[in-house]
């Protein structure tokens, strides 16, 4: 599975719009992209997963452009718990090879 | 969905000793896999908990060190042998269904302390 590259950390406020790119240059065909959310002490909570174009559901959006190299995940007016570290992955047939993941630190 | 149950949630144990990591979910699922995530770190993939023959593991993970059960769709057990202080870490099980796309859960970890 392709390793992914995304920023170690970023910082908003709320009610701002985040959003989070993520790198896969080595996408397999039957790879899918996921990102995860997780918290101190907790399990990554699944997010969003898309294969192209653009998927959204009730707590964000992931734009994934043609060449699947890279992709965007937006978190629509953050708030302070939406602090945590997020991930951004491949995944096929359920396996995961997680990246580093994105510290977000929303800030009143 | 999936509800993942893993217990112990943390433990504390004795170097030299052995811990069994059991893993419940709620439905069946095609597929199991155990990850490790020390602190302050990403999520590594342990192995793949086949069901009814030998796990598949990653590079890095050995059986004599890591072995796994899965005696059923629903059940797995992971044990953390022969443990040092380097085996501190939390220890995660996921579970996922056939099909594309596919989702995958995660327990809550359990945190495992050797001293």
């Amino acid at each position: 599975l392709a390793k992914t590259t995304q920023p170690i950390s970023m910082d908003s406020y709320e009610g701002q719009e985040v959003n989070i790119t993520c790198s896969h240059n080595n996408i397999a065909t039957n790879d899918y992209i996921t990102w995860y959310q997780q918290f101190p002490s907790q399990g990554p909570r699944f997010i969003i997963q898309g294969y192209k174009t653009k998927v959204t559901n009730e707590v964000a959006s992931l734009f994934i452009p043609a060449d699947r190299k890279s992709s965007t995940l937006s978190l629509p007016r953050v708030s302070l718990s939406d602090t945590a570290v997020y991930y951004c992955l491949v995944q096929n047939a359920g396996k995961s090879t997680f990246g580093d993941g994105t510290t977000l630190t929303v800030k009143p | 969905s999936a509800v993942i149950s893993q217990k112990p949630s943390r433990d504390i144990c004795q170097r030299g000793t052995s811990l069994t990591i059991q893993c419940q979910v709620d439905s069946q699922v095609t597929m199991m896999f155990w990850y490790r995530q020390q602190p302050g770190q990403s999520l590594t993939l342990i192995a793949t908990a086949n069901q009814g023959s030998e796990a598949t593991y990653e590079s890095g993970f050995v059986i004599d060190k890591f072995p796994i059960s899965r005696p059923n769709l629903t059940f797995s057990t992971l044990t953390v042998s022969n443990m040092s202080p380097e085996d501190s870490s939390i220890y995660l099980c996921s579970a996922a269904k056939q099909g594309a796309p596919t989702e995958a859960f995660f327990g809550q970890g359990t945190r495992l302390t050797v001293v």
